[in-house]
């Protein structure tokens, strides 16, 4: 079955990008949407947008421009960055597969990745 | 955005009892697009239900979920051991996707 595996630094500094990698096995990215969520203490759940597998986006107008998700379908993988990090952006990130539509239920997600911004 | 509110907070029961949890919109949800997921320590979400009343594979027929507009309700026939977790609401009528603050279901 699908799973998915999100990897990336645990630890970025203030003012700096957010690069995380979500890694696809066992399915096709295509022919589906990709979304990142976060979770943390203070903002519960967050989506921050979705991914076609052709390269559509759509991002949280609340992260201000500082989104940008990519998908290399030759490789199974997605990416996010997030720029200009603050204390804030501190989370657990989360890849997931949208089930049919570009706003959709999640109906599989990877483990999870924290990410701690601090100096 | 659209606004979830999710109630009580906390839900203490014995298992076998019932579980009635809340979701309150700040606006209506478009088609009913509204979805419930449960979350355990350090796992990720899972979908309960979709389409406010769609149990997601594998969901036992005792989680149930009614509602319409800006009201959603989950039920839980008979809380079962395993089904002591939070529960979280999330919106997908339209753009940004939101969530609920979620609602602790904690054994009494």
């Amino acid at each position: 079955q699908v799973q998915m595996q999100e990897s990336g630094p645990g630890l970025v500094k203030p003012s700096e990008t957010l690069s995380l990698t979500c890694t696809v096995s066992g399915g096709s990215i295509n022919p589906y949407y990709w979304s990142w969520i976060r979770q943390s203490p203070g903002k519960g759940l967050e989506w921050l947008g979705y991914i076609y597998y052709r390269g559509y986006t759509d991002y949280n107008p609340s992260l201000k421009g500082r989104v940008t998700m990519s998908i290399d379908t030759s490789k199974n993988h997605l990416s996010l960055k997030l720029s200009s990090v603050t204390a804030a952006d501190t989370a657990v990130y989360y890849c997931a597969r949208n089930q049919m539509l570009p706003y959709d239920i999640f109906d599989i997600w990877g483990q999870g990745t924290m990410v701690t911004v601090s100096s | 955005d659209i606004v979830l509110t999710q109630s009580p907070g906390t839900l203490s029961l014995s298992p076998g009892e019932r579980a009635t949890l809340s979701c309150r919109a700040t606006q209506s949800v478009n088609n009913n697009h509204l979805a419930w997921y449960q979350q355990k320590p350090g796992q990720a979400p899972r979908p309960l239900m979709f389409g406010a009343s769609l149990r997601a594979t594998g969901i036992p027929d005792r989680f149930s979920g009614s509602g319409s507009g800006t009201d959603f309700t989950l039920t839980i026939s008979r809380v079962e051991p395993e089904d002591f977790a939070v529960y979280y609401c999330q919106q997908y009528g339209g753009s940004p996707i939101t969530f609920g603050q979620g609602t602790r279901l904690e054994i009494k």
